[in-house]
């Protein structure tokens, strides 16, 4: 399958502070990529889909001014948590697609923990 | 949009004996039906997928099968073993540009 590498696995920041967070196709071109959260034992939560060169399409109740993504190019797409707080914590988690195929592959994910 | 049921969530075997895990949909316009396995803190992997245009689809010990007109479709893994453990998500989507809408998944515990 194709290989999608998220970057960094684990990462620990202070209250106010921004983080982000890299998402990268490695051998095809990410048309689309999505980013979901995960908490403790329960399923992944669709936070944004992201077009190349197109603004993100935000699910409802996610602060687009909080989670900035950017799709710059057709294999890297950014997430980028704004003054971050506790309840931010959580496992971040991308997936990309190939144009039209209906494959969606993801990243190793993010852990991300805000002290 | 799309809502995905899925159930059991929790399924516990012993080794060597099959799982089933089931899911509902409610598009009818769905026609992908992906399968992942997540591992304790990894990432989901993309374990088998049907289309809506077959009703069955085998890989070595996994097969899922699609009923369209119900609306379900299930994943079924035979002589299960040990590093089967792991949580199973299924999904829907339109294809194409549309997102894929995930079941709350299943907890799958082989015991040897």
């Amino acid at each position: 399958g194709a290989v999608v590498s998220q970057h960094p696995s684990r990462v620990i920041c202070k209250s106010g502070t921004s983080v982000k967070i890299e998402c990268r196709s490695l051998d095809f071109q990410a048309t689309t990529m999505f980013w979901y959260r995960q908490f403790p034992k329960k399923s992944l939560m669709l936070m944004a889909t992201s077009n190349e060169g197109s603004k993100a399409t935000y699910e409802q109740g996610v602060e687009k001014d909080k989670f900035l993504i950017n799709h710059a190019s057709l294999t890297l797409s950014t997430l980028t948590v704004t003054s971050a707080h506790p309840e931010d914590s959580s496992f971040y988690i991308c997936s990309a697609r190939e144009g039209l195929r209906d494959e969606a592959f993801f990243g190793q994910g993010t852990r991300l923990t805000v002290v | 949009g799309e809502n995905v049921e899925q159930h059991p969530s929790t399924l516990s075997v012993q080794e060597g004996d099959s799982a089933v895990i089931k899911c509902t949909y409610s598009d009818s316009a769905s026609n992908y039906f992906p399968w992942y396995k997540q591992e304790l803190g990894k990432r989901p992997q993309l374990i088998i997928d049907i289309r809506s245009n077959v009703g069955e689809k085998k890989d070595q010990r996994i097969a899922v099968t699609l009923n369209k007109t119900a609306k379900h479709f299930s994943l079924h893994i035979t002589e299960t073993q040990p590093e089967d453990s792991a949580v199973y998500f299924c999904a829907a989507s339109i294809g194409g540009y549309s997102t894929l809408t995930f079941g709350k998944g299943t907890m799958l515990l082989v015991s040897p």
